[in-house]
Protein backbone atom coordinates (compact mmCIF):
# COMPACT_ATOMS: atom_id res chain seq x y z
CA UNK A 1 0.00 0.00 0.00
CA UNK A 2 1.05 3.77 -0.16
CA UNK A 3 3.43 4.74 2.24
CA UNK A 4 4.17 8.57 3.37
CA UNK A 5 4.92 10.51 0.72
CA UNK A 6 7.07 13.76 0.67
CA UNK A 7 7.52 16.28 -2.21
CA UNK A 8 10.12 17.35 -3.13
CA UNK A 9 12.65 14.83 -2.76
CA UNK A 10 16.05 17.31 -2.74
CA UNK A 11 15.08 21.39 -2.75
CA UNK A 12 18.39 23.42 -3.90
CA UNK A 13 17.14 27.25 -2.38
CA UNK A 14 19.49 30.33 -1.93
CA UNK A 15 20.13 31.96 1.26
CA UNK A 16 17.16 34.12 1.76
CA UNK A 17 14.41 32.29 -0.07
CA UNK A 18 11.30 31.05 0.91
CA UNK A 19 10.64 27.10 0.71
CA UNK A 20 7.23 25.08 1.39
CA UNK A 21 7.77 21.39 1.84
CA UNK A 22 4.84 18.61 1.41
CA UNK A 23 3.87 15.53 3.36
CA UNK A 24 1.19 13.36 2.31
CA UNK A 25 0.58 10.79 5.08
CA UNK A 26 -0.82 7.69 5.24
CA UNK A 27 -4.59 7.45 4.41
CA UNK A 28 -6.36 7.91 7.88
CA UNK A 29 -3.49 8.45 10.12
CA UNK A 30 -4.27 11.07 12.29
CA UNK A 31 -0.94 11.80 13.86
CA UNK A 32 1.55 13.86 11.66
CA UNK A 33 4.98 14.82 13.04
CA UNK A 34 7.86 16.68 11.37
CA UNK A 35 11.22 16.38 12.56
CA UNK A 36 14.96 17.76 11.31
CA UNK A 37 17.74 15.46 10.59
CA UNK A 38 21.26 16.86 10.46
CA UNK A 39 24.03 15.28 8.76
CA UNK A 40 25.11 12.50 10.52
CA UNK A 41 22.88 13.02 13.62
CA UNK A 42 19.08 11.70 14.81
CA UNK A 43 16.04 13.01 14.02
CA UNK A 44 14.72 16.01 15.88
CA UNK A 45 11.14 16.83 16.71
CA UNK A 46 9.77 19.64 15.22
CA UNK A 47 6.41 19.70 15.23
CA UNK A 48 2.85 17.11 16.04
CA UNK A 49 -0.05 17.71 14.87
CA UNK A 50 -3.20 15.76 15.92
CA UNK A 51 -5.75 16.29 12.80
CA UNK A 52 -6.02 19.70 11.82
CA UNK A 53 -5.04 20.41 15.61
CA UNK A 54 -1.43 21.51 15.98
CA UNK A 55 -1.14 20.16 19.58
CA UNK A 56 3.10 21.05 19.52
CA UNK A 57 5.48 23.60 18.02
CA UNK A 58 8.07 22.91 20.53
CA UNK A 59 10.55 22.18 18.33
CA UNK A 60 10.71 24.77 16.00
CA UNK A 61 14.03 26.35 15.91
CA UNK A 62 12.70 30.00 14.86
CA UNK A 63 9.45 31.71 14.09
CA UNK A 64 10.58 31.12 10.34
CA UNK A 65 9.24 28.08 10.52
CA UNK A 66 5.95 26.84 10.40
CA UNK A 67 3.82 24.22 9.45
CA UNK A 68 0.15 23.67 8.98
CA UNK A 69 -2.75 20.57 8.42
CA UNK A 70 -5.32 22.49 7.53
CA UNK A 71 -7.52 19.62 6.15
CA UNK A 72 -6.19 16.85 8.22
CA UNK A 73 -4.74 15.19 5.97
CA UNK A 74 -1.73 16.61 3.69
CA UNK A 75 0.98 18.78 6.06
CA UNK A 76 3.41 21.41 4.46
CA UNK A 77 6.29 22.70 6.38
CA UNK A 78 7.14 26.29 5.30
CA UNK A 79 10.54 28.03 6.09
CA UNK A 80 10.77 31.58 5.20
CA UNK A 81 13.97 33.53 4.80
CA UNK A 82 16.35 30.49 4.75
CA UNK A 83 19.41 30.23 6.23
CA UNK A 84 22.59 28.01 5.88
CA UNK A 85 22.11 26.19 9.02
CA UNK A 86 18.53 25.57 8.02
CA UNK A 87 20.42 22.68 5.19
CA UNK A 88 19.07 19.25 6.56
CA UNK A 89 16.91 16.02 5.52
CA UNK A 90 13.30 17.42 7.07
CA UNK A 91 11.31 13.49 7.58
CA UNK A 92 7.61 13.73 7.93
CA UNK A 93 6.17 10.39 9.72
CA UNK A 94 2.55 9.45 10.23
CA UNK A 95 0.75 7.23 13.08
CA UNK A 96 -2.61 5.55 13.17
CA UNK A 97 -3.31 7.38 16.63
CA UNK A 98 -1.26 8.46 19.58
CA UNK A 99 2.21 8.87 19.77
CA UNK A 100 3.12 5.67 21.70
CA UNK A 101 2.13 3.85 17.97
CA UNK A 102 4.11 3.00 15.73
CA UNK A 103 5.38 6.18 13.33
CA UNK A 104 6.00 5.50 9.41
CA UNK A 105 8.55 7.94 8.13
CA UNK A 106 8.38 9.16 4.41
CA UNK A 107 11.72 9.10 2.22
CA UNK A 108 12.24 13.07 3.73
CA UNK A 109 13.17 15.95 1.77
CA UNK A 110 16.65 17.17 1.93
CA UNK A 111 16.88 21.08 1.38
CA UNK A 112 20.34 22.69 0.91
CA UNK A 113 20.40 26.46 1.61
CA UNK A 114 23.25 27.76 -0.73
CA UNK B 1 13.27 17.97 28.32
CA UNK B 2 14.32 14.48 27.74
CA UNK B 3 17.45 13.64 27.06
CA UNK B 4 18.66 10.66 24.73
CA UNK B 5 22.38 8.95 24.77
CA UNK B 6 23.45 6.00 21.90
CA UNK B 7 26.90 4.74 21.87
CA UNK B 8 28.07 3.84 20.14
CA UNK B 9 28.47 5.94 17.17
CA UNK B 10 30.04 3.32 15.01
CA UNK B 11 30.06 -0.29 15.22
CA UNK B 12 31.85 -3.27 12.85
CA UNK B 13 31.00 -6.73 12.69
CA UNK B 14 32.03 -9.72 11.16
CA UNK B 15 29.10 -11.63 9.38
CA UNK B 16 27.65 -13.86 12.26
CA UNK B 17 28.58 -12.29 15.17
CA UNK B 18 26.46 -10.08 17.21
CA UNK B 19 25.60 -6.40 17.92
CA UNK B 20 24.78 -4.50 20.79
CA UNK B 21 23.69 -0.81 21.08
CA UNK B 22 22.57 0.88 24.16
CA UNK B 23 20.86 4.27 25.08
CA UNK B 24 20.28 5.51 28.49
CA UNK B 25 17.37 8.45 28.79
CA UNK B 26 16.40 10.99 31.25
CA UNK B 27 12.93 11.35 31.75
CA UNK B 28 11.38 8.88 34.06
CA UNK B 29 7.71 9.07 33.11
CA UNK B 30 9.32 7.76 29.54
CA UNK B 31 7.20 4.87 28.80
CA UNK B 32 7.90 3.89 24.94
CA UNK B 33 11.18 3.02 23.81
CA UNK B 34 11.28 2.35 20.29
CA UNK B 35 14.10 1.33 17.69
CA UNK B 36 14.62 2.28 13.71
CA UNK B 37 16.57 1.21 11.11
CA UNK B 38 17.73 3.70 8.57
CA UNK B 39 19.15 3.24 5.54
CA UNK B 40 20.60 5.44 3.11
CA UNK B 41 18.25 7.62 1.87
CA UNK B 42 14.99 6.55 3.06
CA UNK B 43 13.27 7.71 6.16
CA UNK B 44 13.83 5.70 8.93
CA UNK B 45 11.67 2.50 9.73
CA UNK B 46 10.25 0.61 13.00
CA UNK B 47 12.41 -2.59 13.96
CA UNK B 48 11.25 -3.15 17.27
CA UNK B 49 9.51 -1.45 20.07
CA UNK B 50 9.09 -1.60 24.12
CA UNK B 51 6.59 -0.41 26.54
CA UNK B 52 7.74 -0.03 29.92
CA UNK B 53 6.30 -2.49 31.28
CA UNK B 54 7.92 -5.28 29.96
CA UNK B 55 11.76 -6.23 30.73
CA UNK B 56 12.98 -8.20 27.20
CA UNK B 57 11.33 -8.26 23.70
CA UNK B 58 12.20 -10.31 20.92
CA UNK B 59 11.41 -10.54 17.39
CA UNK B 60 13.56 -13.63 15.62
CA UNK B 61 17.23 -12.12 15.50
CA UNK B 62 16.62 -8.95 17.19
CA UNK B 63 15.67 -8.51 20.92
CA UNK B 64 15.46 -5.22 23.00
CA UNK B 65 15.93 -5.06 26.63
CA UNK B 66 14.80 -1.89 28.98
CA UNK B 67 15.65 -1.41 32.84
CA UNK B 68 13.78 1.30 34.06
CA UNK B 69 15.92 1.53 37.31
CA UNK B 70 19.00 2.11 35.71
CA UNK B 71 16.78 4.01 32.61
CA UNK B 72 18.87 2.38 29.70
CA UNK B 73 17.47 0.24 27.34
CA UNK B 74 19.59 -1.72 24.51
CA UNK B 75 19.23 -3.08 21.04
CA UNK B 76 20.83 -6.38 20.41
CA UNK B 77 21.24 -8.06 16.74
CA UNK B 78 22.21 -11.93 16.83
CA UNK B 79 23.82 -13.86 13.57
CA UNK B 80 24.06 -10.50 11.93
CA UNK B 81 23.67 -10.44 8.17
CA UNK B 82 25.36 -8.08 5.71
CA UNK B 83 21.84 -6.53 5.19
CA UNK B 84 21.82 -5.52 9.00
CA UNK B 85 24.29 -2.78 7.83
CA UNK B 86 22.45 0.12 8.63
CA UNK B 87 22.18 3.63 10.76
CA UNK B 88 20.02 2.40 14.44
CA UNK B 89 18.61 5.05 16.26
CA UNK B 90 17.11 4.64 19.47
CA UNK B 91 14.24 6.81 21.00
CA UNK B 92 12.66 7.59 24.08
CA UNK B 93 9.87 10.06 25.35
CA UNK B 94 7.98 9.46 21.70
CA UNK B 95 9.75 12.14 19.53
CA UNK B 96 13.46 12.26 21.40
CA UNK B 97 16.15 10.19 19.38
CA UNK B 98 19.40 9.10 20.17
CA UNK B 99 22.48 10.53 17.75
CA UNK B 100 22.68 7.00 16.00
CA UNK B 101 24.42 4.38 15.82
CA UNK B 102 26.71 3.35 12.09
CA UNK B 103 26.65 -0.58 11.76
CA UNK B 104 29.10 -2.31 9.75
CA UNK B 105 28.68 -5.71 9.28
CA UNK B 106 31.44 -7.33 7.39
CA UNK B 107 30.81 -10.51 5.16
Amino acid sequence: GAGVSQSPRYKVAKRGQDVALRCDPISGHVSLFWYQQALGQGPEFLTYFQNEAQLDKSGLPSDRFFAERPEGSVSTLKIQRTQQEDSAVYLCASSLGDREREQYFGPGTRLTVT
Amino acid sequence: GENVEQHPSTLSVQEGDSAVIKCTYSDSASNYFPWYKQELGKGPQLIIDIRSNVGEKKDQRIAVTLNKTAKHFSLHITETQPEDSAVYFCAASKVRFGAGTRLTVKP
